[in-house]
């Protein structure tokens, strides 16, 4: 249990699907971020939220929706990706001083079709 | 711009010995972090040891020690005593603004490390 929990664990989707991938966390913290692990390829930044207000959007296609209700709960809803957004979808989470280290979820493997 | 540099794509070392994982990092910021993580073949990002840019001393944690070396902008980590469960990819990561509660945290590449019985 690494205290930041990610369902599903495994998607496969077509590209005219809409699905949302969930992250909670339970640590107290006041930060969550959307990664994304491609293969080959360092992880991408894609979201992060502060207080549940949105502080950075790495320039990320619109087909990729995150949502922050409250500081323990973050989604990303996908709708009509392309096969080139199958990759590692990483959240974790922090305390909001930059010098801790952040607690990540075991991620959600996407898989577009 | 940030920029992260991890130049080995593989490793190897032999059980019981030591290995150090090198990390290059470039910044004009000079309040800032530099972490490594561990991802085991599950998928899970485990953060290991973090060094400030303002921190004296190197930092450490259990067989896991970080050689800050500031003027050559590198931060390698020292893993001592390889265990078979050190096999996994490492992360050297960089996240600028440290002190005014800066975000965002970049990676580098990441070093497959294979711990050989």
């Amino acid at each position: 249990e690494t205290g930041v929990t990610q369902t599903p664990r495994h998607l496969v989707m077509g590209m005219t699907n809409k699905k949302s991938l969930k992250c909670e966390q339970h640590l107290g913290h006041n930060a969550m971020y959307w990664y994304k692990q491609s293969a080959k390829k360092p992880l991408e930044l894609m979201f992060v939220y502060s207080l549940e207000e949105r502080v950075e959007n790495n320039s990320v296609p619109s087909r990729f929706s995150p949502e922050c209700p409250n500081s323990s709960h973050l989604f990303l809803h996908l709708h009509t990706l392309q096969p080139e957004d199958s990759a590692l979808y990483l959240c974790a989470s922090s305390q909001e001083a930059g010098y801790y280290g952040y607690t990540f979820g075991s991620g959600t493997r996407l898989t577009v079709v | 711009a940030q920029k992260i540099t991890q130049t080995q794509p593989g490793m190897f070392v032999q059980e019981k010995e030591a290995v150090t994982l090198d990390c290059t990092y470039d910044t004009s910021d000079p309040s800032y972090g530099l972490f490594w993580y561990k991802q085991p073949s599950s998928g899970e990002m485990i953060f290991l040891i973090y060094q400030g840019s303002y921190d004296q001393q190197n930092a450490t944690e259990g067989r896991y020690s970080l050689n800050f070396q500031k003027a050559r902008k590198s931060a390698n980590l020292v893993i001592s005593a390889s265990q078979l469960g050190d096999s996994a990819m490492y992360f050297c990561a960089m996240r600028e603004g440290v002190n005014t509660g800066g975000f965002k945290t970049i990676f580098g590449a990441g070093t497959r490390l294979f711990v050989k019985a």
